[in-house]
């Protein structure tokens, strides 16, 4: 069965960077576009960036733009976020999620269990 | 960029009643709508697609309606289980993107 596994969250401190990575399974990992998705504690969910199936295009969120950036390795079905200058703003699970095939709209069918940041001093 | 509003922020319903929430998008998104239902704990699971697509698995008591800027999910017989945030989203020809709903609380008394 499909599965994401996002790992590497943790606390640092402002101004700092972190890496995230989600490790896919149970699916042709390079046929899918993957999203990452963001929620602060307490609120709802925001978008972070989409990299396509093959890595040639990326997104971003406005409140993330030129400070993250993302990456996959589809030889080992892995997408990664490099977050940089981190705020206290960040704080919130990362979610990494599968976008579903077969339609013209950027869903996510598949989420996983998500990666807590905290960006505190 | 577009905005999605959600009302009622909270609706409170007993179980067997039918619920219905609102998603209301500032400019024309066409069928391009979701809806979600995360729990307590949970990563948000998929529910509609499309706007009245039923993603795989989910019950038919979850159905989708709408296009261009007003777009309803309705629950019909609740359920205990039913309890939950519900989020609508869209997705953005350009720039690509997504946005969601702030979300709607439905509780089960």
């Amino acid at each position: 069965q499909v599965q994401l596994v996002e790992s590497g969250g943790g606390v640092v401190q402002p101004g700092r960077s972190l890496r995230l990575s989600c490790a896919a399974s149970g699916f042709d990992f390079s046929a899918y576009a993957m999203h990452w998705v963001r929620q602060a504690p307490g609120k709802g969910l925001e978008w972070v960036t989409l990299i396509s199936h093959n890595g040639l295009n990326e997104y971003f969120g406005d409140s993330v733009k030129g400070r993250f950036s993302v990456s996959r390795d589809n030889s080992k079905n892995t997408v990664f976020l490099q977050m940089s200058s981190l705020r206290p703003e960040d704080t919130a699970v990362y979610y990494c999620a599968r976008e579903l095939s077969g339609t013209s709209g950027d869903y996510f069918d598949h989420w996983g269990l998500g990666t807590l940041v905290t960006v505190s001093s | 960029e577009i905005v999605l509003t959600q009302s009622p922020a909270t609706l409170s319903l007993s179980p067997g009643e039918r619920a219905t929430l609102s998603c209301r998008a500032s400019q024309n998104v066409r069928t391009f709508l979701a809806w979600y239902q995360q729990k307590p704990g949970q990563a948000p699971r998929l529910l509609i697609y499309d706007a009245s697509h039923r993603a795989p698995g989910i019950p038919a008591r979850f159905s989708g309606s709408g296009s261009g800027t007003d777009f309803t999910l309705s629950i019909s017989s609740l359920e205990p289980d039913d309890s939950a945030v519900y989020y609508c989203q869209q997705r953005s020809d350009w720039p690509p993107g997504v946005t969601f709903g702030q979300g709607t609380r439905l509780e089960i008394k």
